[in-house]
C-alpha cells in the first residue's frame, strides 16, 4: 500500500540558510500535518492543512511557513535556520478527521 | 498544547511476557486517542485507536483501555516479542469533530529481552 513519502531523507544546512521539505500524502488523503521531533523528544505539532487550506497551527516558528498544493502535496519552508532547528521532521496525512499515517521523516541537521 | 504524559520512560520485559504501557492525559474533553510505535529512525506507526465512547478496544496482540474518570490510557501487548522493542507514544485529539490536531505525550521506550 502507498505510504506518506517525504523528501529529502536527510538534509544538512548551515545557520541562516533556508530549507524546503516536501511531503506527498497517501492518495485520497485530504489532510496533511507537519511535526517536529527533537532527539529523545515526542513529536511536536507544527501545522496542518485540509483541502489546501491551513486548518490548525501549533508551535510553528514565524521563520517557517508551509502550504498544500493542488495535488495535495505539501512543503515546509524553513528560513534563517538555527542550530535548534536540527530535528526529525515528519509529515503525516489522514482522510478527513481520523488516524494519522506518518512518513519516514526528514532528518535536518543545521551546522 | 495540552499535556499528555507517560508514567514510565522505560520498560524492560522478557520475551513472551505481557507488556503494559500507561499514559495520563490532562484534558477531559479529549475524545480520540491513538497509540503509536516508533522504531529508531522511522516515523510513528499506528497501532490502535480508541474513541471516548469506548473503554476497551482490542487488536492483534494489543488492547487499549481508556479510563475517562481518571484520564488514563493504557496499551497492553500480549506475548511481547523482540520486534516490539520501540518507543511507544500515546496521542490525544482534543476535539476530533472540529479538528484533527493530535498532541503526543512523552514516549515510553520498551525493550524486550530475548
Amino acid at each position: 500500500a502507498a505510504g506518506v513519502i517525504q523528501s529529502p531523507r536527510h538534509l544538512i544546512k548551515e545557520k541562516r540558510e533556508t530549507a524546503t521539505l516536501k511531503c506527498y500524502p497517501i492518495p485520497r488523503h485530504d489532510t496533511v500535518y507537519w511535526y517536529q521531533q527533537g532527539p529523545g523528544q515526542d513529536p511536536q505539532f507544527l501545522i496542518s492543512f485540509y483541502e489546501k487550506m491551513q486548518s490548525d497551527k501549533g508551535s510553528i516558528p514565524d521563520r517557517f511557513s508551509a502550504q498544500q498544493f493542488s495535488d495535495y502535496h505539501s512543503e515546509l519552508n524553513m528560513s534563517s535556520l538555527e542550530l535548534g532547528d536540527s530535528a526529525l521532521y515528519f509529515c503525516a496525512s489522514s482522510e478527513g478527521v481520523g488516524k494519522l499515517f506518518f512518513g519516514s521523516g526528514t532528518q535536518l541537521s543545521v551546522l | 498544547g495540552e499535556s499528555v504524559g507517560l508514567h514510565l520512560p522505560t520498560l524492560s520485559v522478557q520475551e513472551g511476557d505481557n507488556s503494559i504501557i500507561n499514559c495520563a492525559y490532562s484534558n477531559s474533553a479529549s475524545d480520540y486517542f491513538i497509540w503509536y510505535k516508533q522504531e529508531s529512525g522511522k516515523g510513528p506507526q499506528f497501532i490502535i485507536d480508541i474513541r471516548s465512547n469506548m473503554d476497551k478496544r482490542q487488536g492483534q496482540r494489543v488492547t487499549v483501555l481508556l479510563n475517562k474518570t481518571v484520564k488514563h490510557l493504557s496499551l497492553q501487548i500480549a506475548a511481547t516479542q523482540p520486534g516490539d522493542s520501540a518507543v511507544y507514544f500515546c496521542a490525544e485529539n482534543l476535539d476530533s469533530y472540529t479538528g484533527n490536531q493530535f498532541y503526543f505525550g512523552t514516549g515510553t521506550s520498551l525493550t524486550v529481552i530475548p
